[in-house]
């Protein structure tokens, strides 16, 4: 069964203060894991899939990177804005359909 | 704004009563997927639609239904409502494998 684990599951920071995101993950085979960010009471905004490991993507203060069994994000200098949950998903080879399985996400909120 | 619409926003009902929660994907995608978000148990796989047939299905209960019309706009169907259904309902939409959109959500709440 694939199983995706994040941490930690609440991080506070200071504006400007750096750091990193942590997402654990089981799976027979990796076809691609995504990250979300996710604001209160709405829907999982996009952020990133990685495919292979050794693969990184960015976004702004964002960057994302992949080993063969973790994924970190990592957020450099952070505004008060980046404040919001981050939910990381795996999609497997061999899974029926295309479906995500999601982790229970890291609380982040950053102070001014 | 992802391109996927939801209605309702919000529910309220009572229990033991039936509801219908409608999805429309972003256009050109082909997949429809719903999940439910609760409390404690985050995000939850119910069930995958590919341009009208059932592809997949997770966690979804026997009072829970789904179908996706020809239009490509999905609807999930729950009956004999219970408390513990109170969640956050989810669409997402793909056009394959990749990357899926997650619409607004619908806010369902059981009394």
């Amino acid at each position: 069964e694939d199983q995706v684990t994040q941490s930690p599951e609440a991080l506070r920071l200071q504006e400007g203060e750096s750091s990193s995101l942590n997402c654990s993950y089981t799976v027979s085979g990796l076809r691609g894991l995504f990250w979300y960010r996710q604001d209160p009471g709405k829907g999982p905004e996009f952020l990133f899939t990685l495919y292979s490991a050794g693969e990184e993507k960015e976004k702004e203060r964002l960057k994302a990177t992949l080993t063969k069994k973790e994924s970190f994000l990592h957020i450099t200098a952070p505004k008060p804005e980046d404040s919001a949950t981050y939910l990381c998903a795996v999609q497997a080879l061999e899974t029926s359909g295309s479906r995500l399985t999601f982790g229970e996400g890291t609380q982040l909120t950053v102070n001014p | 704004d992802s391109g996927v619409t939801q209605t309702p926003k919000h529910l309220i009902t009572a229990t033991g009563q039936r509801v219908t929660l409608r999805c429309s994907p972003r256009s050109g995608d082909l997949s429809v997927y719903w999940y439910q978000q609760s409390l404690d148990q985050g995000l939850q796989f119910l069930i995958q639609y590919y341009n009208g047939e059932e592809r997949a299905k997770g966690n979804i209960l026997e009072r829970f239904s789904a179908q996706q019309f020809p239009d490509l706009h999905s609807e999930l169907n729950l009956s004999s409502l219970e408390l513990g259904d109170s969640a956050l309902y989810f669409c997402a939409s793909s056009v394959r494998t990749g990357e899926k959109y997650f619409g607004p959500g619908t806010r369902l709440t059981v009394l």
